[in-house]
């Protein structure tokens, strides 16, 4: 199956800094990345859809400005969580999607102190 | 909303066979997923149905009612690392095909 990267798999910073994700698809290319966060034993919760040359569209509920993305080519996509938070702590997954399916990345584990 | 239901926990023995159902909103579907996630990982594709029927994949099959909006992820055979949660997820007709997931269901395989 395809192939999804993530870096880093973990990171932990200070509270007020910024973190920047980011997701890779290695071997195909994906005009459509999706965002999301996990909290302890909850399931997947979709932030923002990533769009290669256009603006994220983001979730309901979802600031913008605080999780900003950028889709820079046909196999990257960052996601920066800005003037992160302890609540900002949690699992972050990219997903990359072909005709069929998506293939989800590894995972960013994020803890802010 | 688009909710996606399915049991929270569930509980097997190895060897046996276990089904974990899934009810969904029927309006606007395009298709259903289903993955696995272990603890601390990412989700990994396990199967895709758009029709109705039974997909069959050696011990793992998945069934499909569109009309019912049901869909259920049959485990033959249980192996101590089919201990996992099982995600159901649907794609609705929007541009970009996004998933929206079910809460999981946490399966434990014990001896």
């Amino acid at each position: 199956g395809a192939v999804v990267s993530q870096h880093p798999s973990w990171v932990i910073c200070k509270s007020g800094t910024s973190v920047k994700i980011e997701c890779r698809s290695l071997d195909f290319q994906a005009t459509t990345m999706f965002w999301y966060r996990q909290f302890p034993k909850q399931s997947l919760m979709l932030m923002a859809t990533s769009n290669e040359g256009s603006k994220a569209t983001y979730e309901q509920g979802v600031e913008k400005d605080k999780f900003l993305i950028n889709h820079a080519s046909l196999t990257l996509s960052t996601l920066t969580v800005t003037s992160a938070h302890p609540e900002d702590s949690s699992f972050y997954i990219c997903s990359a999607r072909d005709q069929r399916t998506q293939y989800f990345g590894p995972g960013t584990r994020l803890l802010v102190l | 909303g688009q909710n996606i239901d399915q049991p929270t926990e569930m509980t097997a023995t190895e060897g046996a066979i276990v089904q974990i159902n899934c009810t969904y909103q029927t309006s606007g579907f395009n298709g259903l997923f289903w993955y696995q996630q272990h603890a601390g990982e990412a989700p990994t594709f396990l199967s895709y149905n758009v029709l109705d029927g039974l997909e069959e994949k050696g011990r793992f099959s998945s069934f499909l009612s569109r009309s019912k909006g049901y869909s259920y992820l049959l485990l033959k055979e249980l192996q101590m690392k089919d201990s996992a949660s099982y995600l159901c997820a649907v794609s609705y007709n929007t541009g970009f095909q996004k998933l929206v997931f079910g809460t999981g269901t946490r399966l434990l395989v014990s001896p």
